[in-house]
C-alpha cells in the first residue's frame, strides 16, 4: 500500500527564521509526483511545490524549496524567511501514475505556526 | 478563469435528508475529484473521475453517488445523510494524472 507520513503534528518558527517539515512515503511505484499543498485558516487547498520523481534536481518556488531523497523516500519542505502568512497546515502528498493507482495520497499534515 | 467552484459553501441537514454538491471548472480538465476531510485524517478520495461520463470509487465511496454528464461538471450526492458524512467536502480537478488545483470547500453537518 502506498502512504505518506509526516510525523510532525505541529511545529513553530520566528518570522524572518527557516523551517523544515518533514515527509517520507512509501511506494513500490517508480514514476509519480509528490507535492506540498498549504492550508491556511481560510481552508483553501494551495499548491506550494511540485516534485517529478524523476528528477534528481530539488524544486525550488521563491522562498520555498524541497530536499527530494528518492532511495530514503524522503520528501522535506523548507520554508526560508518565514512570514506570518505562512501560518497554516501544510500536507504533503504523492501520486503515482502509468500504473493500476492514479490517486493523490496525502498525509495527515502538518501545521506550522509562524510567531512575530 | 474562477478555477474550481464549488457550491454551496456550507450546508446543515438532518439526518435522512438528501443533497447534491457542485464542483465546477473552467480549465478544460479531463479528470475531477471528489475528498472529506476530517480532523487528523488529512484528505480522503470518495469518488473520482478520468473524463466524461466516467467515474470511478477512491477510498472511502459508501454513501455516495457521483456523475459526471458534462466534462466541466462533477456533482456529488449524499441520498440518506448521517452524522458520519459531517465534514468538508473538496473538489479537485486535474488535466491528466498530475497536480491537483481544489476549490474552496463545502462544510456540511448533519445532524
Amino acid at each position: 500500500a502506498q502512504t505518506v507520513t509526516q510525523s510532525q503534528p505541529e511545529m513553530s518558527v520566528q518570522e524572518a527564521e527557516t523551517v523544515t517539515l518533514s515527509c517520507t512515503y512509501d511506494t513500490s511505484e517508480n514514476n509519480y509526483y509528490l507535492f506540498w499543498y498549504k492550508q491556511p485558516p481560510s481552508r483553501q487547498m494551495i499548491l506550494v511545490i511540485r516534485q517529478e520523481a524523476y528528477k534528481q534536481q530539488n524544486a525550488t518556488e521563491n522562498r520555498f524549496s524541497v530536499n527530494f531523497q528518492k532511495a530514503a523516500k524522503s520528501f522535506s519542505l523548507k520554508i526560508s524567511d518565514s512570514q506570518l502568512g505562512d501560518t497554516a497546515m501544510y500536507f504533503c502528498a504523492f501520486i503515482s501514475y502509468g500504473g493500476a493507482t492514479n490517486k493523490l495520497i496525502f498525509g495527515t499534515g502538518t501545521l506550522l505556526a509562524v510567531q512575530p | 478563469n474562477a478555477g474550481v467552484t464549488q457550491t454551496p459553501k456550507f450546508r446543515v441537514l438532518k439526518t435522512g435528508q438528501s443533497m447534491t454538491l457542485l464542483c465546477a471548472q473552467d480549465m478544460n480538465h479531463e479528470y475531477m475529484y471528489w475528498y472529506r476531510q476530517d480532523p487528523g485524517m488529512g484528505l480522503r478520495l470518495i469518488h473520482y473521475s478520468v473524463g466524461e461520463g466516467t467515474t470511478a470509487k477512491g477510498e472511502v465511496p459508501d454513501g455516495y453517488n457521483v456523475s459526471r454528464l458534462k466534462k466541466q461538471n462533477f456533482l456529488l450526492g449524499l441520498e440518506s445523510a448521517a452524522p458520519s458524512q459531517t465534514s468538508v467536502y473538496f473538489c479537485a480537478s486535474s488535466y491528466r494524472v498530475d497536480t491537483q488545483y481544489f476549490g474552496p470547500g463545502t462544510r456540511l453537518t448533519v445532524l
